[in-house]
């Protein structure tokens, strides 16, 4: 597709169970971040892969955050062991540039924890 | 690390009226300023962005001033219509090399007819 796709666009489970996200970023767009987005709330940056380097983990919560890019191109966010607060829009977005550019975000995954 | 604060957090202007949401950060090394569009249940999308090397940009009813001496960066709105009701995020660069946006808690407008 032309855009960013990611998956599910809805999950509901239950605290304790382990949930993955995926992303699939524009073809070409070397720059790709995660952020969380609360009910309500602004965008809360959690992590950023920029080619092959190593990624930028700064964002994330808690360990039970993680997050992989395999190929440079798809990226999974787990999050292990839920919790209600985790509950939140999670936002993927790539870039062309590394950074300082357009971020072109995809229609998010909306978690919710029971 | 970046600090970006963003204000008001709720705005409600007439049709026809100018809005003005600012923002400020505390990166002295940010250069780029964006500012996305988010209507409810969408994505976010860019409306307008400035680099550091540059004063006020504009693009038809949307402007965007930065003054880098006092860190702060704004979005007016001028003519504004029912359609331009949406949370406005402004967000600021940071990090050396690679660098990633850390965005404003947002701004709800709400332009009435």
């Amino acid at each position: 597709g032309a855009g960013v796709s990611q998956s599910p666009s809805n999950k509901v489970t239950e605290k304790g169970k382990d949930v993955e996200l995926r992303c699939d970023p524009i073809s070409g767009h070397t720059a790709l971040y995660w952020y969380r987005q609360s009910l309500g709330q602004g965008l809360e940056f959690l992590i950023y892969f920029q080619g092959n380097s190593a990624p930028d983990k700064s964002g994330l919560p808690s360990d039970r955050f993680s997050a992989e890019r395999t190929g440079g191109s798809v990226s999974t966010l787990t999050i292990q062991r839920t919790q209600q607060e985790d509950s939140a829009v999670y936002l993927c977005a790539s870039s062309l540039d590394r950074g300082a550019g357009e971020l072109f975000f995809g229609e998010g995954s909306r978690l919710t924890v029971l | 690390g970046e600090n970006v604060e963003q204000h008001p957090s709720t705005l409600s202007v007439q049709e026809g009226d100018s809005a003005v949401i600012k923002c400020t950060y505390s990166d002295s090394a940010s250069n780029y300023f964006p500012w996305y569009k988010q209507e409810l249940g969408k994505r976010p999308q860019l409306i307008i962005d400035i680099r550091s090397n540059v004063g006020e940009k504009k693009d038809q009813r949307i402007a965007v001033t930065l003054n880098k001496t006092a860190k702060h960066f704004s979005l007016h709105i001028t003519e504004t219509q029912p359609e331009d009701s949406a949370v406005y995020f402004c967000a600021a660069s940071t990090g050396t090399g690679f660098q990633k946006l850390v965005f404003g808690t947002g701004t709800r407008l709400l332009v009435s007819p």
